[in-house]
């Protein structure tokens, strides 16, 4: 079975760009999870979703950041504009967790490494 | 609070050393999952074990194993006779189940980097 597919794998993009992360979980799970990676604050929970939901998006860092779940299948994180303090691996990741229960095991995508010029 | 504290920053050893690596986690549920994961110079997080709450025996898989023991909160990961394809950061978890939160998330630990050298 296909992992976590994430696109672009690099992106380079000019500070004012919009830069637009992809992420296709794998197939039968319900939760997704956007992450933030750098040296200085290590592994971030940007927002996550369930059934296409968002959940929590108390760890996206302002309103430049936007993420949208239109289907079961396909995910996005938006960023406008891009600034160079965005300049991070982004990872994307998914599980199939049951209401009332803790997150289940979370596969993660190869993230996408965003750098902004 | 941190709720997963992964004290060693960084670990040195020579290939073929046992490695210790450390995690203590803070939860007041009854049901939670802990897991590890490992995270190769290559970038990708990989996903090694999780445990159950409700399940404190230990675990071993080839050369690693995991010991757990809620009466200290801990969940720590031993690799034996370590080799050079060691070398990664690996991270600790914690995913609770909250009342007022019914979809559960991960709280992640600062990552370990271990170095083996030959």
């Amino acid at each position: 079975d296909a992992g976590v597919i994430q696109s672009p794998r690099h992106e380079v993009t000019e500070m004012g760009q919009e830069v637009t992360l992809r992420c296709k979980p794998i197939s039968g799970h319900n939760s997704l999870f956007w992450y933030r990676q750098t040296m200085m604050r290590g592994l971030e929970l940007l927002i996550y979703f369930n059934n296409n939901v968002p959940i929590d998006d108390s760890g996206m860092p302002e309103d430049r950041f936007s993420a949208k779940m239109p289907n079961a299948s396909f995910s996005t994180l938006k960023i406008q504009p891009s600034e160079p303090r965005d300049s991070a691996v982004y990872f994307c990741a998914s599980s199939f967790t049951l209401w009332g229960g803790p997150a289940d095991t979370q596969y993660f995508g190869p993230g996408t490494r965003l750098t902004v010029l | 609070a941190q709720k997963v504290t992964q004290a060693q920053t960084e670990i040195s050893v020579v290939e073929k050393e046992d490695v210790t690596l450390d995690c203590v986690y803070e939860t007041r549920d009854t049901t939670y999952y802990l897991f590890w994961y490992k995270q190769p110079p290559s970038g990708e997080l990989v996903f090694l074990i999780r445990r159950n709450s409700f399940d404190e025996q230990n675990e071993i898989s080839g050369r690693y194993s995991w010991n757990f023991q809620k009466s200290t909160s801990s969940f720590n990961f031993t690799i034996t006779a370590s080799q050079v394809v060691d070398s990664a950061v690996y991270f600790c978890a914690l995913s609770e189940r909250k009342a007022t939160d019914s979809w559960g998330k991960f709280q992640f630990g600062a990552g370990t980097q271990v170095v083996v050298t030959p």
